[in-house]
């Protein structure tokens, strides 16, 4: 079935510090890939998403490219910020899903100090 | 527009005593989930309603039921309680047209079973 494999955490980094956060994910055809964030006490929301092979999704300075010879969509910035201290979750959905289900990884704790 | 909203915010239930949690949206969304976070775990699906008088299975059922009320409102109900389902429910929404497209969610119930 499908699945999301996330890089563990809690992830440490100083503000400005260069971030990556790996994903990598077993699917089946063509999935859509998406990265949430939870900050503290709060729901996820959607922080960006890519929908085929070689799209790049961006948003607040974040990057994520959808990479299917490598099955990964990792999540980059390249100066974080104390405000970006939040959990963040990797998640596909396979095409033709019913009710447009999202596959979640375990989600990766950042914490940035200034 | 409150987006998406969950009641109540914090619970705690002895073993074997039956709650309902309920959601609603105002987006008008045709799709509805109740997913649970766990440490380590990620969000996983426990059902998922992909339109209004339909709801299905997710990942993790067992022990619960679900009410799809009408477009708006999605209830989560547990009929006897366990330690096992000490977790944080959230509730999610979103437009499905064949396509997975953003969830929106809820801010959390954060349930405890003694």
């Amino acid at each position: 079935g499908n699945s999301v494999t996330q890089m563990e955490g809690p992830v440490t980094l100083s503000e400005e510090a260069f971030l990556t956060i790996n994903c990598t994910y077993t699917a089946t055809g063509y999935p859509s890939l998406f990265w949430y964030v939870q900050y503290p006490g709060e729901g996820l929301q959607l922080l960006l998403k890519a929908t085929k092979a070689d799209d790049k999704g961006s948003n607040k300075g974040f990057e994520a490219t959808y990479r299917k010879e490598t099955t990964s969509f990792h999540l980059e910035k390249g100066s974080v910020q104390v405000s970006d201290s939040a959990v963040y979750f990797c998640a596909l959905s396979g095409r033709g899903d019913q009710g447009g289900k999202l596959i979640f990884g375990q989600g990766t704790e950042l914490s940035v100090k200034p | 527009n409150a987006g998406v909203t969950q009641t109540p915010k914090f619970q705690v239930l002895k073993t074997g005593q039956s709650m309902t949690l309920q959601c609603a949206q105002d987006m008008n969304h045709n799709s509805m989930y109740w997913y649970r976070q766990d440490p380590g775990m990620g969000l996983r699906l426990i059902y998922y309603s992909a339109s209004e008088g339909t709801t299905d299975k997710g990942e993790v059922p067992n022990g619960y039921n679900v009410s799809r009320l009408n477009k708006r409102e999605f209830s989560l109900r547990l009929e006897s309680a366990a330690p096992s389902q000490t977790s944080v429910y959230f509730c999610a929404s979103s437009f499905y047209s064949g396509r997975t497209d953003e969830q929106y969610f809820g801010p959390g119930t954060r349930l405890t079973v003694t």
